[in-house]
């Protein structure tokens, strides 16, 4: 099982520019969610997906954030126009239904750090 | 909506010794879950332990244990006989029972560094 599968791990990039974060979640898992870590804010859930479909987009900070997942193995989430405000890491994480499961947590790719400059 | 509080923004431990990181939650849930997480500088987050509120019994792992209040929405977590490689951030964070899947809410964090 090579995990949750996040690209880039780092992205620099100018303000204003499009970035696009990808995410691969495990195969079988039928949730996937998008975090942004900062110092100031800590963890927070941008948006997630159960079986493809968005259920919760509040946690997007503004229209310029959009996220789809156009099937089961994979998921995007863009930045357009980026800002300098942006910059964090990004987590994806998938995880099986709760009744499919004892572990009851999320597995975590290993983030996208994101400078916008 | 629910929260989770970590009032302890860093700590510091001897290796060999036992510390405890605090939590405190608030929800107006009675059946939920309660997880420990370790983000080393690797940014990786990895599950510690974790806990299901309709269970009395405190869960450990190894050298990690918690002890669940669930009356005083606690959930520490000790960790015994620290090492090197415990330093790392925690989180601490909350999961709503359902029959989907429900979002993690996460604690801002405690850093915790050991001494050698």
């Amino acid at each position: 099982d090579a995990g949750v599968i996040q690209s880039p791990r780092h992205e620099v990039t100018e303000m204003g520019q499009e970035v696009t974060l990808r995410c691969k979640p495990i195969s079988g898992h039928n949730s996937l969610f998008w975090y942004r870590q900062t110092m100031m804010r800590g963890l927070e859930l941008l948006i997630y997906f159960n079986n493809n479909v968005p259920i919760d987009d509040s946690g997007m900070p503004e229209d310029r954030f959009s996220a789809k997942m156009p099937n089961a193995s994979f998921s995007t989430l863009k930045i357009q126009p980026s800002e300098p405000r942006d910059s964090a890491v990004y987590f994806c994480a998938s995880s099986l239904p709760p009744s499919k499961t004892l572990f009851y947590g999320y597995t975590f790719g290993s983030g996208t750090r994101l400078t916008v400059v | 909506a629910q929260t989770v509080t970590q009032s302890q923004p860093e700590m510091s431990v001897q290796e060999a010794e036992t510390v405890t990181l605090s939590c405190t939650y608030d929800t107006s849930e009675s059946d939920y879950y309660l997880f420990w997480y370790k983000q080393p500088p690797s940014r990786q987050m990895i599950l510690v332990i974790r806990q299901e509120a309709y269970k009395q019994q405190n869960a450990t792992e190894n050298r990690f244990s918690v002890n669940f209040q669930k009356a005083a929405k606690s959930f520490s977590l000790k960790i015994s006989d620290s090492q090197l490689g415990d330093a790392a951030m925690y989180f601490c964070a909350y999961r709503r029972r359902n029959s989907g899947n429900t979002p993690l809410v996460f604690g801002k964090g405690t850093r915790l560094s050991v001494i050698a």
